[in-house]
C-alpha cells in the first residue's frame, strides 16, 4: 500500500554540523508535504511546508528539498544545534473526495545533537 | 503549542474503565483531530470534526467516541471496548478540514493500571 517512510530511524551529528534528514513518499498524487519537529513528551510542532509546485522551500536554518522524480524529500538543518534534539516526522497530505485533506505521517527520525 | 491544550498530562485507566481526555483550542479553528501515537510509529488519525456537532471516524476509530458539542471543545473518551488504549493521544486543529496544516496539542499520556 502508500505510506510515507524514512530512510534512517537515528542521526546522530556534532554541534554545529549541518543535519540531513530523508523521507520517501510513494504517493506521486500528494500535493503537500509538511515537517514536524517532536520533543520528547510533547507535540508535534510545525517546522516548514512545501508543495508539489516546488523543489526548495527555505526558513530559519531550515531547507526542505523535493524530489518528485524519486518522490523523495528531505529536511536540511544548518548549524544544528542541541536544542534540534528531537524526533522529525514528514507527513503528506492526501485529498479525500469529501475534500479532506488528510495527513500522513511516516515513522519518525530521532535526530542526536552531541555538543 | 499553538492555543491548544490537552489535559491531563498522564491519565491513569483501570481495565473495564471508560476515561476522557480533553482537547481545547482558542484559534478560532474549525477542524480539530484525535491521534494516537505508539512507541515508533506515526500518527494514527482516531476521529475528526469539521464543525460543532459532525464528525468521523478516522483509521482506528474502534474503542474511541468522541463529541463536538462546542466549536473550542473536542473530547476523546477511551471506552472499555479499547483493549489496548496505553499510547500517547495528540489533538490537533486546522482553520478547516480543507486547510493542511495542522497545529497539535501537548499531548496525553494514558496507561493502564
Amino acid at each position: 500500500g502508500e505510506s510515507v517512510g524514512l530512510h534512517l530511524p537515528t542521526l546522530s551529528v556534532q554541534e554545529g554540523d549541518n543535519s540531513i534528514i530523508n523521507c520517501a513518499y510513494s504517493n506521486s498524487a500528494s500535493d503537500y508535504f509538511i515537517w514536524y519537529k517532536q520533543e520528547s513528551g510533547k507535540g508535534p510542532q510545525f517546522i516548514i511546508d512545501i508543495r508539489s509546485n516546488m523543489d526548495k522551500r527555505q526558513g530559519q536554518r531550515v531547507t526542505v528539498l523535493l524530489n518528485k522524480t524519486v518522490k523523495h524529500l528531505s529536511l536540511q538543518i544548518a548549524a544544528t544545534q542541541p536544542g534540534d534534539s528531537a524526533v522529525y516526522f514528514c507527513a503528506e497530505t492526501r485529498s479525500l473526495n469529501t475534500g479532506f485533506q488528510k495527513l500522513v505521517f511516516g515513522t519518525g527520525t530521532r535526530l542526536l545533537v552531541s555538543p | 503549542d499553538g492555543g491548544i491544550t490537552q489535559s491531563p498530562k498522564y491519565l491513569f485507566r483501570k481495565e473495564g474503565q471508560n476515561v476522557t481526555l480533553s482537547c481545547e483550542q482558542n484559534l478560532n479553528h474549525d477542524a480539530m483531530y484525535w491521534y494516537r501515537q505508539d512507541p515508533g510509529q506515526g500518527l494514527r488519525l482516531i476521529y475528526y470534526s469539521q464543525i460543532v456537532n459532525d464528525f468521523q471516524k478516522g483509521d482506528i476509530a474502534e474503542g474511541y467516541s468522541v463529541s463536538r458539542e462546542k466549536k473550542e471543545s473536542f473530547p476523546l473518551t477511551v471506552t472499555s471496548a479499547q483493549k489496548n488504549p496505553t499510547a500517547f493521544y495528540l489533538c490537533a486543529s486546522s482553520a478547516s478540514l480543507t486547510e493542511e496544516t495542522q497545529y497539535f496539542g501537548p499531548g496525553t499520556r494514558l496507561l493502564v493500571l
